[in-house]
């Protein structure tokens, strides 16, 4: 499974606009890039899932390069409740393969 | 999205008891569930792999004697905990995947965790 590297933390202010950056350089022809919210004591939150170019919701944006190895995600005006960790994870579906986690980043908004 | 649901959402017990957690997935069927592990200010650990119907596979570390997984139908896997100690306290997160024939998506659902404290 492609090994992700992240930044450890980031921080940031209300209103401003936050880009986290995932390297994943051995990412498989098939693996799909996947960003996911935890909050404390609480299961992960899907973010936003892509596998090339850019993909747009209602919360994010993802950024991925033609080379695939790294990936953006981008936060637009954030607010507190966006302080939680974020995770970058890179993978396909067999169906049967669980994700794996990294480090994930630990995105604090300030007032 | 689909929701998987976990039960109970937090529990304590004594060193030496076993515990269950249970693991739905509430509208879609999962063949295959995963178990995950979190201790304060680290990332999610993959236990184990929980298969409808057969054994379930364990990550390199993880007791198999010690956590036991259960998965029994589409939408139900257990682990129990045997013989708990203070050391396996720790937020445990269930996990699912809907087919993408049927979600047209690759996401993989959590459920909320459970938070266990062996005393």
């Amino acid at each position: 499974l492609a090994k992700t590297t992240q930044p450890i933390s980031m921080d940031s202010y209300e209103g401003q606009e936050v880009n986290i950056t995932c390297s994943h350089n051995n990412i498989a022809t098939n693996d799909y890039i996947t960003w996911y919210q935890q909050f404390p004591s609480q299961g992960p939150r899907f973010i936003i899932q892509g596998y090339k170019t850019k993909v747009t919701n209602e919360v994010a944006s993802l950024f991925i390069p033609a080379d695939r190895k790294s990936s953006t995600l981008s936060l637009p005006r954030v607010s507190l409740s966006d302080t939680a960790v974020y995770y970058c994870l890179v993978g396909s579906d067999t169906g049967r393969r669980a994700l794996t986690f990294g480090s994930g980043t630990r995105l604090q908004v300030q007032p | 999205g689909a929701v998987v649901s976990q039960h109970p959402s937090w529990v304590i017990c004594k060193s030496g008891t076993s515990v269950k957690i249970e693991c739905r997935s509430l509208d879609f069927q999962a063949t295959t569930m995963f178990w995950y592990r979190q201790f304060p200010k680290q990332s999610l650990m993959l236990m184990a792999t929980s298969n409808e119907g057969s054994k379930a596979t364990y990550e390199q570390g993880v007791e198999k004697d010690k956590f036991l997984i259960n998965h029994a139908s589409l939408t139900l896997s257990t682990l129990t905990v045997t013989s708990a100690h203070p050391e396996d306290s720790s937020f445990y997160i269930c996990s699912a995947r809907d087919s993408f024939l049927t979600s047209g998506s690759y996401e993989q659902y959590f459920g909320p965790g459970t938070r266990l404290t062996v005393t």
